[in-house]
């Protein structure tokens, strides 16, 4: 799987955007990047995912660069409750079996 | 939809005892599951993948005769930690991906916050 590299922490004002970044130079053309976050002392929560497209759900927002090779993960409007780690992961999507590789994350506070 | 629900939340007990996690699949069928450990402020580590009906695949340095993993029918796997030390102590999460698989995202239990004394 490849790899990605995100800033370990990252601080963000409550109401504002919260704006994670995520390099993955190394992602192969079928691996697909997946955003899963880890409240405290909690297992981790699916957010979105994507291949090439940007995508929007009702948590969050993805934009995915042209080249794939970064990402962003966005928060319109960041409450005290988004405080948790952030993890990107790129995985093949058509294995059912290929599990989940997770990385150091970042770790968002959001500040009152 | 696709909750996994991941029982006990919190299990204190001596050293010496073996302790059973369930992980279940409550609205959807998982051919695979998986199995994590955390220790304190670290990430996720992989231990195991479940596989339903067949041998669960250990990640090295995991020792399948301590971590004993059971996926008998298509919503429950079970991981038995045996004979646990002090050095057991860890959050333990289970995934599970319905079995259509594909771009299927992983969704995880609560964990359970194993203490051993």
């Amino acid at each position: 799987d490849a790899k990605t590299t995100q800033p370990p922490s990252m601080d963000c004002a409550e109401g504002r955007a919260a704006n994670l970044p995520c390099n993955h130079s190394t992602i192969s053309g079928n691996e697909y990047v997946y955003w899963y976050r880890q409240i405290h002392s909690q297992g981790p929560q699916y957010i979105i995912h994507g291949l090439k497209n940007n995508e929007t759900n009702e948590m969050a927002s993805l934009i995915i660069t042209e080249d794939r090779k970064s990402s962003t993960l966005i928060l319109p409007h960041a409450t005290l409750r988004d405080t948790a780690v952030y993890y990107c992961i790129v995985r093949p999507g058509m294995d059912a079996g290929n599990m989940l590789t997770f990385g150091g994350g970042t770790r968002l506070m959001v500040k009152p | 939809g696709a909750v996994v629900s991941q029982h006990p939340s919190r299990v204190i007990c001596k050293s010496g005892t073996s302790v059973k996690i369930e992980c279940r699949s409550l609205d959807f069928q998982a051919t695979t599951m998986f199995w994590y450990r955390q220790f304190p402020k670290k990430s996720l580590m992989l231990m195991a993948t479940s596989n339903e009906g067949s041998k669960a695949t250990y990640e090295q340095g995991v020792e399948k005769d301590k971590f004993l993993i059971n996926h008998a029918s298509l919503t429950l796997s079970t991981l038995t930690v045996t004979s646990a030390h002090p050095e057991d102590s860890s959050f333990y999460i289970c995934s599970a991906r319905k079995s259509t698989g594909g771009i299927q995202p992983q969704h995880f239990g609560d964990g359970t916050r194993l203490s051993i004394l």
